[in-house]
């Protein structure tokens, strides 16, 4: 089966650095995606990634580990606007179908 | 560059009728995607559209179809609604030639089935 777990909520101070887990098993892996979702929004695309290791941008870092299942999204210099839901996604086969967790709710706090 | 525009974006049905759902993909886009999000959840991947033809799909009982047209618009019709069908519908386009292009979402259908 497919499975890809990350914690359902978490909650940081504006100005702080948060790290959001993903673990996944799936039948195949072809990459690893991070969306955004503010509330009745549609899920905007944050980082890609298919090799070990780390990958910047900007504020937002996304490290994965493909022996480990294992992957996560860190967030620096938290602002309020970054309160949403944060959604892992692998893509297990050789098209481009994602598999999501439930996503993250996180919340920021001043 | 036109993004992945989804209408309507609420729809209110009953249980047992019909319902279609319409997507514009990203300009250049060839590729659309359809996925069903419940409240709460992640999205669930329902199928894909290649060049007018579906290309994957995952797991929905065939009351779910679609289509996908010249311009690579694309429909999602449901036959026979239930109330477990009530989420919201995304749409997604990728970028055709980049193997594991991003998806690029609309801002979706909120479906309600009462």
């Amino acid at each position: 089966g497919q499975n890809i777990d990350q914690p359902t909520e978490m909650t940081a101070t504006e100005g702080a650095i948060v790290q959001i887990n993903c673990t996944y098993q799936t039948s195949g892996f072809n990459g690893l995606f991070w969306y955004q979702q503010h509330a009745g929004e549609a899920p905007t695309f944050l980082s890609y990634n298919v090799l070990d290791g780390l990958e910047e941008k900007g504020r937002f870092s996304s490290f994965l580990s493909r022996s480990k299942g294992y992957s996560y999204l860190l967030l620096k210099e938290l602002q309020m606007k970054d309160s949403a839901s944060y959604l892992c996604a692998v893509i297990p086969g050789g098209y481009n179908k994602l598999i999501f967790g439930a996503g993250t709710r996180l919340a920021v706090h001043p | 560059e036109t993004g992945v525009t989804q209408s309507p974006t609420h729809l209110i049905k009953t249980r047992g009728q019909q319902v279609t759902l319409r997507c514009s993909s990203q300009s250049g886009h060839n590729t659309v995607s359809w996925y069903q999000q419940a409240l709460g959840q992640g999205p669930q991947f329902i199928f894909q559209y290649y060049r007018e033809e579906e290309n994957g799909r995952g797991n929905f009982p065939p009351r779910f179809s679609g289509l996908q047209f010249p311009n690579y618009s694309s429909e999602l019709n449901v036959n026979a609604l239930e109330l477990d069908d009530s989420a919201l519908y995304l749409c997604a386009s990728s970028h055709p030639g980049q193997r594991n292009s991003p998806l690029h979402f609309g801002n979706g259908t909120r479906l309600t089935v009462t």
